[in-house]
């Protein structure tokens, strides 16, 4: 089993929508949580920590389920500017404090 | 602020051959360590370091090297250049706190080729 899972997509969406992504990992002694945007052929960048208490950015929400392993993105009012990929990202003592990504999930938003 | 600059962009070298990827923080960050992204693979962990003086190996470290002589160079290495290694690859840094780690900021990439 993959240490951290994502529905590849692609999800197509029209402006406005509200779109959710899953993901979820293996190791229960993970410690921190994040979602990245990568843009085509760009780096990756930090978009939000996810905490146990769930937390919004905006029209960000990201949630965390430490019982079932599971890490949730949700974006609402979706913009064409929000297209790009959403990777998944975990670390965990046991890999050095080392992040471990998703494959991601790509969103594309049409107008 | 420049945060974390890789060079070259891209390159392309022939098989056998040896070259390093350079690069450098200037954010004073403990952690950096180095990524491929291959198609259909994410993002995989070659090397990493937690301070000057320290690395280790990650997911797939054969075919490279590292060191880190100091808190803001971290070069990769790579010994003989194989086809396989075609590759971009993505140089982070960041800040770990008692084990936890606040995230990486990532530099923009350094596209290889290996004919």
């Amino acid at each position: 089993r993959k240490e951290v899972e994502q529905d590849p997509g692609p999800f197509n969406v029209p402006e406005g929508a509200t779109v959710a992504f899953n993901c979820t990992y293996s190791n229960s002694a993970s410690q921190s949580f994040f979602w990245y945007r990568q843009d085509c052929r760009k780096e990756p960048k930090l978009l939000m920590s996810v905490y146990s208490s769930g937390n919004e950015d905006g029209r960000f929400t990201a949630q965390l389920n430490r019982a079932s392993q599971y890490i949730s993105l949700l974006i609402r009012d979706s913009k064409l500017s929000d297209s790009a990929t959403y990777l998944c990202v975990v670390n965990h003592k046991q890999a050095g404090t080392a992040l471990i990504f998703g494959k991601g999930t790509t969103l594309s938003v049409s107008s | 602020n420049a945060g974390v600059t890789q060079t070259p962009k891209f390159q392309v070298l022939k098989t056998g051959q040896s070259m390093t990827l350079q690069c450098a923080q200037d954010m004073n960050h403990e952690y950096m360590s180095w990524y491929r992204q291959d198609p259909g693979m994410g993002l995989r962990l070659i090397h990493y370091s937690v301070g000057a003086g320290i690395t280790d190996q990650g997911e797939v470290p054969n075919g490279y090297n590292v060191s880190r002589s100091t808190t803001e160079d971290f070069p990769l290495r790579l010994l003989s250049a194989a086809p396989s290694q075609t590759s971009v690859y993505f140089c982070a840094s960041g800040l770990t706190y008692d084990d936890t780690n606040y995230g990486y900021t990532f530099g923009s990439g350094t596209r290889l080729t290996v004919v």
